[in-house]
């Protein structure tokens, strides 16, 4: 079946550090990959996604590259800030079925 | 507008217990899904409502668990006895259309603590 394998957390950097969540799926024919992010008090939002092979998600500063070769969908950002702590869940979704989400890595940066 | 609210937050019950929650969708989102999250664990899907019918409920973990959305509006899921292992966080989702064109927007979710 389909999963999602992420990094584990949690992940503590300093403001302005460089940011690589990794994120590697297994799946039955060809996925939209996604990121949500669960801020301290909120609910799940989408962050980013990509759609098919080679296409690359970004928000906010935050960016993944759907990488079919090596099934991955790492998310990453240059410069992370003290509003970037939370929870980040990589998914996948495959036609007629749900989400398949990670384990979640919960992210705290320091100021 | 308002975006997918559940209640309660935060619900704490002893083993054996029966608890309900609800979730009310954004308006005029036919579909709706029930996920949960265990101990720190990944995101779990439970089951998917369009409107009031329950299109795939694959992931209902036993008979414990009982999901109604009368009138296709809101949605209650009801663990009844609850269990230890129940506890965890569950999240409600609505979106609009079906399939993978159809963004999911998630409540804040409601955190059960089973003792």
């Amino acid at each position: 079946g389909d999963s999602v394998t992420q990094m584990e957390g949690p992940v503590t950097l300093s403001e302005e550090a460089f940011l690589t969540i990794n994120c590697t799926y297994t799946a039955t024919g060809y996925p939209s990959l996604f990121w949500y992010v669960q801020y301290p008090g909120e609910g799940l939002q989408l962050l980013l996604k990509a759609t098919k092979a080679d296409d690359k998600g970004s928000n906010k500063g935050f960016e993944a590259t759907y990488r079919k070769e090596t099934t991955s969908f790492h998310l990453e950002k240059g410069s992370v800030q003290v509003s970037d702590s939370a929870v980040y869940f990589c998914a996948l979704r495959t036609a007629a079925r749900q989400l398949t989400f990670g384990s979640g890595t919960q992210l705290t940066v320091l100021p | 507008e308002a975006g997918v609210t559940q209640f309660p937050s935060h619900s704490v019950i002893e083993k054996g217990q029966t608890v309900t929650l609800r979730c009310d969708p954004i308006s005029g989102h036919d579909n709706l899904y029930w996920y949960r999250r265990v101990m720190g664990k990944e995101i779990k899907f439970l089951l998917h409502f369009v409107k009031e019918s329950k299109q795939d409920e694959s992931g209902m973990p036993n008979n414990r668990f009982l999901a109604e959305r009368t009138g296709g509006t809101y949605s209650t899921l009801k663990v009844q006895p609850a269990e230890l292992e129940d506890s965890g966080v569950y999240f409600c989702a609505s979106s609009q259309y079906t399939g993978t064109a159809g963004e999911l927007f998630f409540g804040e979710g409601s955190r059960l603590t089973v003792l």
